[in-house]
């Protein structure tokens, strides 16, 4: 196994422009989690699936921001309309937690994808 | 909602010193709380996790505490190196399925 992968790795795009990148969790993890961390700040939560099921989202995912899990698999996190606001890292987390708990698991990041807005 | 602080933000020693790192947190109804590690410009990475059963926890040179009625975790570093220059981040469950993390400690071991 080879860890978390996210790709791309670095994205460069004109405000306006839709992104999207893709992470690809542990392999035996049924749970994945997006993060976005700015310069200075530690990460902030986007949002998590189980399994397919998108389960919780942050108020910080606006309307412009939508990820999938398809399959329970890996997972997309589009932003379409981008903005300036919107350069970040963006960090993709995967875990193993037993259904119905509150227990988050040790969550297990990949190298990320580094958004810039121009 | 819980609120995640680290102390210091930032730190330099010299190579071989001890040193501790400290994170505290609002909420002590926590299942378990994570130290990680970033490199500028990387991913996290795991160090330690700690279960709130657990007063302790242990991975070579690395000690991570925790005092959940106190809402405190210590991160100690034995004998520090310059490859031990990173960010480290302590990240506790901020209510639902989520982590919430601090800021971090930038830590430089100095030749």
């Amino acid at each position: 196994d080879t860890g978390v992968s996210q790709d791309p790795r670095h994205k460069i795009t004109k405000r306006g422009q839709n992104v999207t990148f893709r992470c690809d969790p542990i392999s035996e993890h049924n749970r994945l989690y997006w993060y976005r961390q700015t310069l200075g700040q530690g990460p902030e939560f986007l949002t998590y699936f189980q399994n397919e099921a998108q389960l919780e989202k942050s108020r910080l995912l606006s309307d412009r921001f939508s990820a999938e899990r398809p399959k329970g698999s890996f997972s997309t996190l589009e932003i379409q309309r981008t903005e300036q606001g919107d350069s970040a890292m963006y960090l993709c987390a995967s875990s193993f937690g037993t259904a119905g708990t509150g227990a988050t698991g040790e969550l297990f990041f990949g190298e990320g994808s580094r958004l810039t807005v121009l | 909602k819980q609120e995640v602080t680290q102390i210091p933000a930032a730190l330099s020693v010299p190579e071989g010193e001890n040193l501790v790192l400290n994170c505290s947190f609002t909420d002590s109804a926590i299942y378990n709380l994570q130290w990680f590690r970033q490199d500028p410009g990387k991913g996290l990475t795991s160090l330690l996790l700690i279960q709130s059963s657990q007063r302790e926890q242990t991975s070579g040179r690395l000690n991570a505490s925790l005092d959940k009625s106190s809402g405190r975790s210590t991160l100690y570093i034995a004998a520090s190196q310059p490859g031990d220059s990173a960010t480290y981040l302590c990240a506790v469950p901020g209510g639902g399925n989520k982590l919430t993390f601090g800021t971090g400690t930038q830590l430089k071991v100095e030749l």
